[in-house]
């Protein structure tokens, strides 16, 4: 099974500021077949990120993803109030596995 | 617009056994896969199976082979999934959520439905 670790496990930040969530697969993403999501509280996870860097439809474009193999990067440029979260990667290229999340904060 | 729509809220005892569906509309099911997807407290989502309702092929997590079973009624779209055995960590949100086409990723998601397991 590949594990996906996410770092950090909370991030704290302030609005304008820019957030860059980790995950580190341990063995290789075939196909570079990793997603993001993001959940709030009392809602289903909202799919952001699919094939490591390609937006989900109606997904703002401050939100990109990248990295390949072991290695993958959440970034969102400029945080809006609405971004504050738990965000997920998920690793879909054998089988299927989440990281734990990561929790973004106001600072 | 696809639409996953889940059954309500469960109360459990330890041993016995939770069935909970998913309806979908808006094309939902047209040929793409339905996973089931837990989050329990304090952890990270944990994929637990998933069914093609198209033609009923099922596959299923190693963590709950023999214990769980993903089904699917092609006439009412909805897809089913039966947990047996119930612990009490099994106490978590369970969703349905479906795969984009071949795809592998989950582009939309159902509402969640609570299941707590309590004696």
């Amino acid at each position: 099974e590949i594990v996906l670790t996410q770092s950090p496990g909370t991030l704290s930040l302030s609005p304008g500021e820019r957030a860059t969530l980790s995950c580190r697969a341990s063995q290789s993403v075939s196909n570079n077949y990793l997603a993001w999501y993001q959940q709030k509280a009392g809602q289903p996870p909202r799919l952001l990120i699919y094939g490591a860097s390609s937006r989900a439809t109606g997904i703002p474009d401050r939100f990109s993803g990248s990295g390949s193999g072991t290695d993958f990067t959440l970034t969102i440029s400029r945080l809006e109030p609405e971004d504050f979260a738990v965000y997920y990667c998920h690793q879909y290229g054998r089988s299927s596995t989440f990281g734990q999340g990561t929790k973004l904060e106001i600072k | 617009q696809v639409h996953l729509v889940q059954s309500g809220a469960e109360v459990k005892k330890p041993g016995s056994a939770v069935k909970v569906s998913c309806k979908g509309s808006g094309g939902a099911f047209s040929g793409s896969a339905v996973s089931w997807v837990r989050l329990a407290p304090g952890q990270g989502p944990v994929w637990m199976g998933g069914i093609v309702p198209f033609y009923g092929g099922d596959t299923y997590a190693q963590k709950f082979q023999g214990r769980v079973s993903i089904t699917a009624d092609k006439s009412t779209n909805t897809v089913y999934m039966e947990l047996r055995s119930l612990g009490y960590d099994d106490t978590a949100v369970y969703y349905c959520a479906r795969e984009g086409f071949l795809s592998g990723y989950f582009d939309f998601w159902g509402q969640g439905t609570l299941v707590t397991v309590s004696s």
